[in-house]
């Protein structure tokens, strides 16, 4: 079965502080995608990062960076120096493909970052 | 705004009503997908559509809720005889139709069932 867990519920952080966001995933598939969103208050999930799982190099956008590792089953999340206008909830999310070539995203609970000023 | 557009932004009904939400896709994305999202909880699929072709629905989907995708373009979400446990927000995604392409999302239309 697939899964996507992430443990931490809500994190609280001040201005400027780094903050990780973990993600452990679940599946049985060899060729699989991870997927980051972040849901700000206004509802809309918008786009971070894909990443396949052949490629486990880690990626950096900006004050964002991923890290991939298939020997623990993690696609954890950095924030470098958050900012205010970070808080918001943030999903990991694994694509696996079916049949017809398609795919459906299987979402964890999210993360809840605040961060105050 | 070239964004995936979903209408209404919110709905309140009573209990026992039918609903309907639409979606509209980004223009050359030809896979479309719902999801319903509950409070403190990750979206959770729904159904989705390659073109006008409904290829696959979640058993969350009962028997009240139809979608359709006529001519390939915009789709709606029918709800009939609306429960309680129907209140959430609905979320509607598109992408191309190649690969694991990202799902781009709307702003969703909450549902809340008095």
């Amino acid at each position: 079965a697939q899964k996507v867990t992430q443990a931490q519920t809500e994190i609280s952080v001040v201005e400027k502080e780094d903050v990780t966001l973990d993600c452990v995933y679940e599946t049985r598939d060899t060729t699989y995608y991870l997927f980051w969103y972040k849901q700000p208050p206004s509802g809309e999930l918008v786009f971070l990062i894909r990443r396949n799982s052949f490629d486990e190099q880690n990626e950096i956008s900006g004050r964002y960076s991923w890290n991939f590792q298939k020997s623990t089953s993690s696609f954890n999340f950095t924030i470098t120096a958050s900012q205010v206008v970070d808080s918001a909830v943030y999903f990991c999310a694994l694509s696996v493909p079916l049949s017809g070539g398609y795919n459906k995203l299987i979402f964890g609970a999210g993360t809840r970052l605040a961060v105050h000023p | 705004d070239t964004g995936v557009s979903q209408d209404p932004r919110h709905k309140i009904t009573k209990r026992g009503q039918n609903v309907t939400f639409r979606c509209d896709p980004i223009s050359e994305h030809n896979r479309l997908y719902w999801y319903r999202q509950t409070l403190g909880q990750g979206p959770e699929f729904l159904t989705y559509f390659q073109n006008e072709a409904q290829l696959e629905k979640s058993r969350l989907l009962s028997d009240r809720f139809s979608a359709e995708r006529p001519k390939g373009s915009f789709s709606t979400l029918e709800i009939q005889r609306t429960e309680q446990g129907d209140s959430a927000m609905y979320l509607c995604a598109s992408s191309l139709g190649r690969g694991s392409q990202p799902q781009h999302f709307g702003d969703g239309t909450r549902l809340s069932i008095l």
